[in-house]
């Protein structure tokens, strides 16, 4: 059974914290992703990769980095927490673009709340 | 420009057809998914129609692409309380960034 991994559901943390997302995949899977959901906006790109030690900015990826030092796990990093990053994260792992479609597993989210 | 958008909610009987649609903007999408979020869950693949077809079924549940229009329709036939979700439309192109883009997801409330 294919598994994506989040290691928190729930966190809380203050502003300014430095905080870390870690997600891991069990599936040898080239291309991982960081989404955000909020109501309304569906999910955001923040930033993907295609192998390892290799980082894309997605379409908000401002206040955001990554960090990508094994295959199997792709880690969001907050580097100084605010409220207005209050928000469910989700983590995607694919297998790498063959020109037929590859499905992306999603990880159950973690909700952030900034305070 | 890569936006998909969708009508927030839509709300049926148990037992009738659900209808949900879903534009987009970026002619060179090759792929366009239906991904459905239960409540505390993440994302799970419904189902997924290549560009170059016009319809696909797969039991109870139907899509539909008008390439010209840049709309997608998923149909749900008989729907069940069970269905009651958030549906969310998403693409992907085959060139440039291999990521999908999503819409802001239908809530779908299944009466009984």
């Amino acid at each position: 059974d294919v598994k994506v991994t989040q290691s928190s559901r729930y966190l809380v943390k203050r502003t300014g914290e430095k905080v870390f997302l870690e997600c891991v995949q069990d599936m040898d899977h080239e291309n991982m992703f960081w989404y955000r959901q909020d109501p309304g906006l569906g999910l955001r790109l923040i930033y993907f990769s295609y192998d390892v030690k290799m980082k894309e900015k997605g379409d908000i990826p401002e206040g955001y980095s990554v960090s990508r030092e094994k295959k199997e796990r792709f880690s969001l990093i907050l580097e100084s927490a605010s409220t207005n990053q209050t928000s469910m994260y989700l983590c995607a792992s694919s297998p790498a673009w063959s020109g037929t479609n590859t499905e992306a597993f999603f990880g159950q989210g973690t909700r952030l709340t900034v305070v | 420009g890569e936006d998909v958008e969708q009508s927030l909610f839509l709300s049926v009987r148990e037992g009738d057809s659900s209808v949900i649609n879903c534009t987009y903007t970026d002619s060179s999408s090759t792929y366009l998914y239906w991904y459905k979020q239960e409540p505390g869950a993440g994302l799970q693949l419904l189902t997924y129609i290549f560009s170059n077809m016009d319809m696909k079924q797969d039991q109870r549940l139907t899509v539909l692409l008008n390439k010209k229009d840049k709309h997608l329709s998923l149909r749900i036939a008989d729907t069940q309380t069970g269905d009651s979700a958030i549906y969310f439309c998403a693409e992907m192109r085959d060139t440039g960034r291999r990521a999908l883009t999503f819409g802001s997801g239908t809530r779908l409330q299944v009466q009984p």
